[in-house]
Formats: structure tokens, C-alpha cells, sequence
């Protein structure tokens, strides 16, 4: 069975400070793709990044970057230089081959407070 | 902008009340959505895939009866849960996308359900 561990159930830094979310990842497929997503306060889902299991090339965007592990399975997030507008909790999730459909495994989440 | 629009937002109504909520995606057609429930401070939780044109497929555990799901287009999917009770409250949220693994699901931005 795929699972998806985020062991940081809350983190709360001051502003400008940077910050790593941890992501632990298990599955048995060979092929597979992991997710990042933000959800705000106000609840939406909001899309951050996806990697494929073949692309193990670490990722920035902005003041976000990705380190994927594939030896350790992991998918870390780190954001540099955080912001206030950066609270919100974040989930890693896993693509799941379901037969014909591709079914997202979520982690627990991380509730990230960033403080001014 | 957003790519999926789900309605309507919040909801409040007594117990006993069949409640419908609309998932739809904006620009693109999708063959596949997902409804997930989040309860307070918890992850997000799978509850059914919906295929368009034929029958959802429910997660394990999760009512048939109680969460009626339909997509009749290739742009809208819906949930009805039918004779809420004060434990159907929650937050439900509807993503499209997903038909391949590599595709990211975008989520639409949730309907907080509260019976009375």
C-alpha cells in the first residue's frame, strides 16, 4: 500500500527564517509521482510542484525548492526567507495507479505558522 | 485562474436536508474526478472517483447511498449527500484532473458543510 508520512505535524519560524518540510514516501510501483500543495486558511488546495520518480534533479522556484531523495524516498520542500503569506498547511501527496484512474495519497500535512 | 470550480461555498441547513454540491472543471474536459472530505486539522480523505458516464467508484467505507454521486458531462461531477446528519459536517473538496499520473489534480476551492 502506498503512505505518505509527514512527520512535522506543525512548524512555526519567525519571518525570513528558512524552513524544510519533511515528506517520507512508500510505494512499490517503479513509476510514480510525488505532489506538493498548499492550502491556505481559506481552505483551497492550491497546486505547488510534481516530480516523476525517473527525475531525481532538485527543483527552485522562487523561494521554494524540492530535494528528492529516491535512495531515502523523500521529497523535501524547503522555503527560503519565509514569509507571513506563507502559513498555510502543506501536503505531500503520491500518485496512485488504480487501474485506470490515478488516485492521490495525501500525507497528514504539515501546518507551517510563520511569524512577523 | 482557477481551474475548477466547485459550488456552492458553505452550506448550512437542518438535519434531515439532501444537500447537492457542483464540481466543474473550467477549461479542460475531464473524464475523471475526485471527491475528497477533510475533517478540522485532519488530511484529506479519498471518498470516491467519479468517471463520467458510468458509476463512481467509493473508497472503502465510505456509503453509496449517503453520497450519491454523478457526472453526467465531461465538465461537471456532483455529490449529494442525501439526509445529512450533524456527523456528515465536514469539508468537502472536488479535484479534476489525474487521468494520467504525471497530470496534476486541481482542486476546486472546497464547500464547508454544517448541519444543524
Amino acid at each position: 500500500a502506498q503512505k505518505v508520512t509527514q512527520a512535522q505535524t506543525e512548524i512555526s519560524v519567525v519571518e525570513k527564517e528558512d524552513v524544510t518540510l519533511d515528506c517520507v514516501y512508500e510505494t512499490r510501483d517503479t513509476t510514480y509521482y510525488l505532489f506538493w500543495y498548499k492550502q491556505p486558511p481559506s481552505g483551497e488546495l492550491v497546486f505547488l510542484i510534481r516530480r516523476n520518480s525517473f527525475d531525481e534533479q532538485n527543483e527552485i522556484s522562487g523561494r521554494y525548492s524540492w530535494n528528492f531523495q529516491k535512495s531515502t524516498s523523500s521529497f523535501n520542500f524547503t522555503i527560503t526567507a519565509s514569509q507571513v503569506v506563507d502559513s498555510a498547511v502543506y501536503f505531500c501527496a503520491l500518485s496512485e495507479n488504480a487501474g485506470s484512474n490515478y488516485k492521490l495519497t495525501f500525507g497528514k500535512g504539515t501546518l507551517l505558522t510563520v511569524n512577523p | 485562474g482557477a481551474v475548477v470550480s466547485q459550488h456552492p461555498s458553505r452550506v448550512i441547513c437542518k438535519s434531515g436536508t439532501s444537500v447537492k454540491i457542483e464540481c466543474r472543471s473550467l477549461d479542460f474536459q475531464a473524464t475523471t474526478m475526485f471527491w475528497y472530505r477533510q475533517f478540522p486539522k485532519q488530511s484529506l480523505m479519498l471518498m470516491a472517483t467519479s468517471n463520467e458516464g458510468s458509476k463512481a467508484t467509493y473508497e472503502q467505507g465510505v456509503e453509496k447511498d449517503k453520497f450519491l454521486i454523478n457526472h453526467a458531462s465531461l465538465t461537471l461531477s456532483t455529490l449529494t449527500v442525501t439526509s445529512a446528519h450533524p456527523e456528515d459536517s465536514s469539508f468537502y473538496i472536488c479535484s479534476a484532473g489525474g487521468d494520467r499520473p504525471s497530470q496534476p489534480q486541481h482542486f476546486g476551492d472546497g464547500t464547508r458543510l454544517s448541519i444543524l
